[in-house]
């Protein structure tokens, strides 16, 4: 089973700041990673996918980059909508697996 | 508009059982493999299990494969997921998922239900 290991646990930022988020697999997944974001009471959503695709949707201050084992998201500039909680998930090898999460919070 | 509505869920003792649908609507149903995924509560994600576009095949997470059954009704755009010998560590809010593309078996998951929440207490 492949561990996704995302870092950091919480990240603390305000409105326009730039946030990155990262994602370590415990073995190469090429670039078949994927981001979601979970806002509170809601569904988790698909941002990114293919490690640098932005879903139907989704605006360009998310974006994507990574291959192999080291993974990033990166939120250009941020919007009060913004701070939820953000998932990578592999499906390179079975069972697909999700990392434990970032949580992100107004400072 | 694609949607995914989830029912079936609620509170079950230990041992029990529930079966979970989702009703699926604004895209051709049969053309998507299926998924399951599940969240204990203030926990993270955990896929549960998938099945393919007719039905014919069907994978499950660790542990889950003697307890849990996957299926669907093509014919009532409906996705089912049959949960027996229920335990605690089976309490969770369960989202239907349908995949990224068309026929695509190992794809991303979107869109995602809004969940139905089991419980497993005494």
């Amino acid at each position: 089973e492949i561990v996704l290991t995302q870092s950091p646990a919480t990240l603390s930022l305000s409105p326009g700041e730039r946030a990155t988020l990262s994602c370590r697999a415990s073995q190469s997944v090429r670039t078949y990673l994927a981001w979601y974001q979970q806002r509170p009471g809601q569904a988790p959503r698909l941002l990114i996918y293919d490690a640098s695709n932005r879903a139907t949707g989704i605006p360009a201050r998310f974006s994507g980059s990574g291959s192999g084992t080291d993974f990033t998201l990166t939120i250009s500039s941020l919007e009060p909508e913004d701070f939820a909680i953000y998932y990578c998930q592999q499906r390179t090898v079975w069972p697909l697996t999700f990392g434990q999460g970032t949580r992100l919070e107004i400072k | 508009e694609v949607q995914l509505v989830e029912s079936g869920g609620g509170l079950v003792q230990p041992g029990g059982s529930l079966r979970l649908s989702c009703a699926a609507s604004g895209f051709t149903f049969s053309a998507y493999w299926m998924h399951w995924v599940r969240q204990a509560p203030g926990k993270g994600l955990l896929w549960v299990a998938r099945i393919n576009h007719d039905g014919r095949s069907t994978s499950y997470g660790d542990s889950l494969k003697d307890r849990f059954t996957i299926s669907r009704d093509n014919a009532k755009n409906t996705l089912s997921l049959q949960m027996n010998s229920l335990r605690a560590e089976d309490t969770a809010v369960y989202y239907c998922v349908r995949s990224l593309r068309p026929a695509a078996m190992d794809d991303w998951f979107d869109p995602w239900g809004q969940g139905t929440p089991v419980t497993v207490s005494s």
